[in-house]
């Protein structure tokens, strides 16, 4: 089946100091990649929709200025944390939905293992 | 009311147990899936339904979709199917296309 992969697995880092966090789909073209993230014994929550060559799209409450996302290709997104603060430490997830090369990929969505983030 | 219910929220099971999660929404959705998180929080995608029944190993997955019900079943469950089992729907609402809702989650718990 199809493969996402991010990286890193997890990361550590001081106050105030910026993390990228990359998306990759391994066999498959991605023209839309999800990002999510989950505090500890919460349901995952949709940040933000990136698509191949244009803005992401951020919900309500979720600062763009803070939370970079870039869909550069069609196989990379990536979610920079700047300026991170210890309340910033969560789980990040990505999921990516394929090119639509017929109608059974339409629903399709694959996710990425995750990156768990912690801010000292 | 959370449009995407899970239930049991933990469910503590003997070694070979049959085991039921049920998963019940109330939005129109395109498609449904089940996702397994272990401790360390790695997500892993076990099936994506949109109709029927799907069967991988010991992990079986059912779709009522005019009674918007799923069920994820494991068979002859052993102690490293401990994890969060976790059902997602991808919502088509209007202006929430493409939009996947998150259940809670059913922690589970098999003793050896």
């Amino acid at each position: 089946g199809a493969v996402v992969s991010q990286h890193p697995s997890w990361v550590i880092c001081k106050s105030g100091t910026s993390v990228k966090i990359e998306c990759r789909s391994l066999d498959f073209q991605a023209t839309t990649m999800f990002w999510y993230r989950q505090f500890p014994k919460q349901s995952l929550m949709l940040m933000a929709t990136s698509n191949e060559g244009s803005k992401a799209t951020y919900e309500q409450g979720v600062e763009k200025d803070k939370f970079l996302i870039n869909h550069a290709s069609l196989t990379l997104s990536t979610l920079t944390v700047t300026s991170a603060h210890p309340e910033d430490s969560s789980f990040y997830i990505c999921s990516a939905r394929p090119v639509i090369a017929g109608a059974r990929l339409l629903n399709e969505q694959f996710f990425g293992p995750g990156t768990r983030l912690t801010v000292l | 009311k959370n449009e995407v219910e899970q239930s049991p929220q933990n469910l503590t099971a003997q070694e070979g147990e049959f085991i039921t999660i049920n998963c019940s929404y109330s939005v129109g959705i395109s498609a449904l899936h089940w996702l397994q998180q272990h401790p360390g929080g790695g997500i892993v995608s076990l099936f994506m339904l949109s109709s029927g029944k799907k069967k991988h190993g010991r992990l079986i997955a059912t779709i009522n979709i005019q009674e918007k019900h799923s069920s994820l079943h494991i068979t002859a469950s052993h102690p490293r199917d401990s994890a969060v089992y976790i059902c997602a729907v991808r919502s088509v609402e209007r202006n929430r296309d493409d939009k996947i809702i998150f259940g809670k989650g059913t922690r589970l718990h098999i003793l050896p």
